[in-house]
């Protein structure tokens, strides 16, 4: 079935240090894609989107790379801090109707 | 702006038991989500409403399930009878459009059933 699917479960990063955060997707025909943060006890929180038609979207701080060939997502942190400790979910749309979400990645700062 | 806001936050009670959890969307939002959140199976999309309208409601598990919108600022998820593996937490989204666009999240509600 369609499934999002994360490489790293749990990644930990020293503070200052640019964190990576990988996401595979299996179903081509999704057209848009979304990162989320969820911090404990909280709602997931929306960082930042890409459409199928581009392939690079920066915020701030943060980056999101798509690459199609392979169907991989990337989340780029700068510089991060320890207020960046939390759960990170890719998530993809396909066709509008749902979002499917990946399983997460853990993400440790360390001080 | 007040975002989506769920309640309870918590709700502890035995199997058995009758189960209503709350949502209030963001005022303007066309779409209202419910899912639920495990360890084992992540974030799971339980039904979703159009304009009120339930429009896809194949993520419920079982009959014990239902959700219903009865005006766009309200929606409730009720679980009867309630059983030990309906332990989760329950997030309510919105969006004001469903293609393309971020869904918002209340912070859920979370369950527990003994």
């Amino acid at each position: 079935g369609e499934s999002v699917g994360l490489h790293l479960p749990t990644l930990s990063v020293q503070e200052g240090d640019n964190s990576i955060i990988n996401c595979a997707y299996s179903n081509s025909a999704s057209d848009y894609f979304i990162w989320y943060k969820q911090e404990s006890g909280k709602g997931p929180q929306f960082i930042i989107d890409i459409r199928s038609n581009m392939d690079k979207r920066q915020g701030q701080r943060v980056t999101v790379l798509l690459n199609k060939t392979v169907k991989h997502l990337s989340l780029q942190i700068a510089a991060t801090q320890p207020g960046d400790s939390a759960v990170y979910f890719c998530a993809e749309n396909t066709g509008g109707f749902k979002t499917i979400f990946g399983a997460g990645t853990r993400l440790f700062v360390k001080a | 702006d007040a975002g989506v806001i769920q309640s309870p936050r918590h709700e502890v009670t035995e199997m058995g038991q009758e189960v209503t959890l709350r949502c209030k969307p963001i005022s303007g939002h066309d779409y209202l989500f419910w899912y639920r959140q495990t360890m084992m199976r992540g974030l799971e999309l339980l039904i979703y409403f159009n304009n009120n309208v339930p429009i896809d409601d194949s993520g419920m598990p079982e009959d014990r399930f239902s959700a219903k919108m009865p005006n766009a600022s309200f929606s409730t998820l009720k679980i009867q009878p309630s059983e030990p593996r309906d332990s989760a937490v329950y997030f309510c989204a919105s969006s004001p459009r469903i293609a393309n666009q971020p869904q918002h999240f209340g912070d859920g509600t979370r369950l527990s059933i003994l």
